[in-house]
């Protein structure tokens, strides 16, 4: 099994950036998929789950503005970040969750900065 | 949400050292807890599930106890490979918070 984010970059305050977690050797429908960020020289932040269902839940910190989906096709969960701060700046992580966070990508990383 | 705190933040150790290191949660989470090793550069890779097994991968110098609110995991002798960060996490409720990480630094 094995979790490859991509999409982070550059992006201005206020700005959108979209993030994708493929994910290879499972089935995005059947699991628990999770982001977690770590910001440069912190400690993780548990951002959203979306269950196999479909359903959704999201930290306090970015809700109403990260929405997280995914798209059987393609195997992939997707992050929609919108109004991004600079303390949004981070390493982005997907994550399967079983008993615990068992599968873990590399991470992607998303810079929020003028 | 359930607080996770984690203690030492860091701490400075030798190999062949036991270290134990301690989370608090803010409320009773039975033993849904999790521990995880991320070392530099690389994403965690969890250790412990529902407080005391052992993920297939980890030797037996590793342990975690606890029920309820207090959780300890313990190195009995410590390797130069575990120097690393080491996170709990519950999941006992959403959002699955992470305590804030304890360090391990060669003395």
């Amino acid at each position: 099994m094995q979790l490859a984010e991509s999409g982070g970059d550059l992006v201005h305050p206020g700005g959108s950036l979209r993030l994708s977690c493929t994910a290879s050797g499972l089935t995005v429908t059947d699991n628990y998929l999770t982001w977690v960020r770590q910001a440069p020289g912190k400690g993780l932040e548990w951002l959203s789950v979306i269950f196999a269902d479909g359903r959704t839940y999201y930290a306090d910190s970015v809700k109403g503005r990260f929405f997280v989906s995914r798209d059987q096709t393609n195997n992939t969960m997707y992050l929609q970040m919108n109004s991004l701060r600079p303390d949004d700046t981070a390493l982005y992580y997907c994550a399967r969750e079983a008993v615990a966070l068992d599968y873990w990508g590399q991470g992607t990383l998303v810079t929020v900065s003028s | 949400a359930i607080q996770l705190t984690q203690s030492p933040s860091a701490l400075a150790v030798s190999v062949g050292d036991r270290v134990t290191i301690t989370c608090r949660a803010s409320q009773g989470i039975s033993t849904d807890l999790a521990w995880y090793q991320q070392q530099p550069g690389r994403p965690p890779k969890v250790l412990i599930y529902d407080a005391s097994t052992l993920e297939s991968w980890v030797p037996p110098r590793f342990s975690g106890s606890g029920v309820g609110t207090v959780f300890t995991l313990t190195i009995s002798s410590l390797l130069p490979e575990d120097f690393a960060t080491y996170y709990c996490q519950q999941f006992k409720t959403y959002p699955f918070t992470f305590g804030q990480g304890t360090r391990l630094e060669m003395k």
